[in-house]
C-alpha cells in the first residue's frame, strides 16, 4: 500500500514570509506523481503544483516550489512571499506510475498566514 | 464549462434513511472519482470510474454504498441505511483518462446524520 505522511499537522507563517511544509511516502515504484493541493475554508480543493518522478528538476508554480528527493522520498512545498489568502489546508498526494488509478493523500497541514 | 458540481451542498437526514448525492464532472473529463472526507482528516478514497466503468472500490467501502455512473457523464452515489458515522463531506472529481495531469475537484456534500 502506498502511504503519505505530513508529519506537521499546523504551520504558521508571517505574511510575507518563506514557510515550507513537509510531505513523505512510501513506494517500492519507480515511476509517480505528486501533488500539493490547497483547500481553503470554502473547503473545494485546489491543485497547487505537481511533479513527476522521472523528472529531476524541481516544479515550480509562481511562488510555490518544490523539493523533490526522489532517493529520500520527500516531497515538500514552498511558499514564498506568504499571502492571507494562502490560509489553507494543504494535502500532500501520490499517483501511482503503474496503474493511474486512485490518488492517495496525506493527513495534510493547516497553515495559517498572519499579518 | 463552470468545474465539477454536486448536489446538494448540504444534506441532514435522519439516521436508517437513504441518502444519493450526485455529481457532474467537467465534460472532457472521462474519469470521475468519490472521496470522503471527515474533519482534519485527508481525502479518504471510495471508488472511481472510467467512462461508465467502475475500477476500483475501497474494501473499506460497506455494502451500503452504492455508485453508478450511467453513460459515462453524471454519477451518482447512493448511501443506505445512514448510520452517525456517515457523517462527512463527500467529494467528487474528475480528471484526463490517467489523472496523472490532477484532478479537479468540486464543492462537496457535506452530509449530516442525525
Amino acid at each position: 500500500a502506498q502511504t503519505v505522511t505530513q508529519s506537521q499537522p499546523e504551520m504558521s507563517v508571517q505574511e510575507a514570509e518563506t514557510v515550507t511544509l513537509s510531505c513523505t511516502y512510501d513506494t517500492s515504484e519507480n515511476n509517480y506523481y505528486l501533488f500539493w493541493y490547497k483547500q481553503p475554508p470554502s473547503r473545494q480543493m485546489i491543485l497547487v503544483i505537481r511533479q513527476e518522478a522521472y523528472k529531476q528538476q524541481n516544479a515550480t508554480e509562481n511562488r510555490f516550489s518544490v523539493n523533490f528527493q526522489k532517493a529520500a522520498k520527500s516531497f515538500s512545498l514552498k511558499i514564498s512571499d506568504s499571502q492571507l489568502g494562502d490560509t489553507a489546508m494543504y494535502f500532500c498526494a501520490f499517483l501511482r506510475g503503474s496503474t493511474l488509478g486512485r490518488l492517495y493523500f496525506g493527513r495534510g497541514t493547516q497553515l495559517t498566514v498572519w499579518p | 464549462d463552470t468545474g465539477v458540481s454536486q448536489d446538494p451542498r448540504h444534506k441532514i437526514t435522519k439516521r436508517g434513511q437513504n441518502v444519493t448525492f450526485r455529481c457532474d464532472p467537467i465534460s472532457e473529463h472521462n474519469r470521475l472519482y468519490w472521496y470522503r472526507q471527515t474533519l482534519g482528516q485527508g481525502p479518504e478514497f471510495l471508488t472511481y470510474f472510467q467512462n461508465e466503468a467502475q475500477l476500483e472500490k475501497s474494501r473499506l467501502l460497506s455494502d451500503r454504498f452504492s455508485a453508478e455512473r450511467p453513460k459515462g457523464s453524471f454519477s451518482t452515489l447512493e448511501i443506505q441505511r445512514t448510520e452517525q458515522g456517515d457523517s462527512a463531506m463527500y467529494l467528487c472529481a474528475s480528471s484526463l483518462p490517467t489523472g496523472r495531469e490532477g484532478y479537479t475537484f468540486g464543492s462537496g456534500t457535506r452530509l449530516t446524520v442525525v
